[in-house]
């Protein structure tokens, strides 16, 4: 069974603009942390933002924030003001205690002019 | 202060060789994990090092073995290549405090083409 489920493969926004990339996760366990990372086309995997599943208090880094709904399992990312260099694939993963990251399949992200 | 360097950046083997993948971590990290990525997919993991020894690994063969380093640099290989061995291969570094992993880092990753 899929931990990390990504349900858009793909997405557009048009520069300036904002666009929200959903997750949702499945864990039983009540101490876990959530990430995005950023793998542009030159394939280096970039940590955008972490959210401790402790905090109610959802992260937010710059232009980027998440929306983390406990209850409902979903940790979605928030772009704002988006930017051509904000093209990318845009990974969710889940880290369960001292366990690796599970990724999802992913979302890639075209910002057009 | 240096990130997560792999090498090499490509490789090409043919089915049936082995390789050997390299990961210097990021300075002042102690652990090192390993993922394959294919194309379109998300990151699978492989097996992590701290302390020299494997902590954890993923759903993945033996012919996909490691070791670490007393600096900490690790390496991945893999015998018996097969055609689905050829992906992105990530290595990412972290450092353990009172064994719980921070976040981690990744390298650029080295792409295998077996053929």
């Amino acid at each position: 069974a899929q931990t990390v489920t990504q349900s858009q493969p793909e997405m557009s926004v048009q520069e300036a603009e904002t666009v929200t990339l959903s997750c949702t996760y499945d864990t039983s366990e009540s101490n876990y942390y959530l990430f995005w990372y950023k793998q542009p086309p030159s394939r280096q995997m970039i940590l955008v933002i972490r959210q401790e599943a402790y905090k109610q208090q959802n992260a937010t880094e710059n232009r980027f924030s998440v929306n983390f709904q406990k209850a409902a399992k979903s940790f979605s990312l928030k772009i704002s003001d988006s930017q051509l260099g904000d093209t990318a694939m845009y990974f969710c993963a889940l880290k369960r205690s001292s366990r690796a990251l599970n990724f999802g399949k992913g979302t890639s992200l075209l910002v057009t002019p | 202060d240096a990130g997560v360097t792999q090498s090499p950046t490509h490789l090409i083997k043919t089915r049936g060789q082995q390789v050997t993948l390299r990961c210097s971590p990021k300075s002042g990290h102690d652990t090192v994990s390993w993922y394959q990525q294919a194309l379109g997919q998300g990151p699978q993991f492989i097996f992590q090092y701290y302390e020299e020894e494997e902590r954890q690994r993923g759903n993945f063969p033996d012919r996909f073995s490691g070791h670490q380093f007393p600096n900490y640099s690790s390496e991945l290989n893999v015998n018996a290549l097969l055609l689905g061995d050829s992906a992105l291969y990530l290595c990412a570094s972290s450092f353990t405090v009172q064994g719980y992993q921070e976040t981690q880092y990744f390298g650029p990753g080295t792409r295998l083409l077996v053929l």
